[in-house]
């Protein structure tokens, strides 16, 4: 069974520039989520993908988008990026089919860093 | 929306001896709390949770306690070893599927 895989690992961008992320859900699991976590700090929602729509957001600007793809992979996408958008960006998986029990599968994360 | 908070944001403890962490949360919504455990640059796993229709759970030398009506619940670990060592974060859900709220994190070090 293969974990929860993000890429890139690790990347620097300049202030403005785009970036995307990309996320593969562990096999069998169909909800998708992304977190924040900036160096010392807890894992901050970003928001969530269920079957390919967003099924819930965090405190964050329209500037953070995601998708989720039929095979539930998923990308985050970040416009017109800023110093504070440096981090660690987290996806985790998990089989919430109203039967899950609850337990978030993260990936190693793709450390962002905005110079 | 839900807030989360934890402490102590830093505990030390020497091998053998117990270390508690205690959490808050402020949505009376909230039915699931899990707790996470993060070591240094590796990814958080799951180590215990509870929901709250349970007011204590244990499994080997951890145990949470959860007191809905004061909004609290704490992880307790027993008998601390150099490998307990790590970022310890707790959380908050309205259910097992719905969007999970992390605290700010404790960074447990046990001396040995």
């Amino acid at each position: 069974e293969t974990g929860v895989t993000q890429s890139p690992t690790h990347l620097i961008k300049t202030r403005g520039q785009q970036v995307t992320l990309r996320c593969s859900s562990q096999s069998g699991h169909n909800t998708v989520s992304w977190y924040q976590q900036a160096l010392g700090q807890g894992p901050q929602f970003i928001f969530q993908y269920y079957r390919e729509e967003e099924n819930g957001r965090g405190n964050f600007p329209p500037r953070f988008s995601g998708l989720q793809f039929p095979n539930y992979s998923s990308e985050l996408n970040v416009n017109a990026l800023e110093l504070d958008d440096s981090a660690l960006y987290l996806c985790a998986s998990s089989p919430t089919d109203r039967g899950g029990t609850g337990e978030l599968f993260f990936g190693e994360g793709s450390r962002l860093t905005v110079l | 929306g839900e807030n989360v908070e934890q402490h102590p944001s830093t505990l030390s403890v020497q091998e053998g001896d117990s270390a508690v962490i205690k959490c808050t949360y402020s949505d009376s919504a909230s039915n699931y709390f899990p707790w996470y455990k993060q070591e240094l640059g590796k990814r958080p796993q799951l180590i215990i949770d509870i929901r709250s229709n349970v007011g204590e759970k244990k499994d080997q030398r951890i145990a949470v306690t959860l007191n809905k009506t004061a909004k609290h619940f704490s992880l307790h670990i027993t008998e601390t070893q150099p490998e307990d060592s790590a970022v310890y974060f707790c959380a908050a859900s309205e259910t097992s599927y719905d969007k999970v709220i992390f605290g700010p994190g404790t960074s447990l070090s046990v001396i040995p």
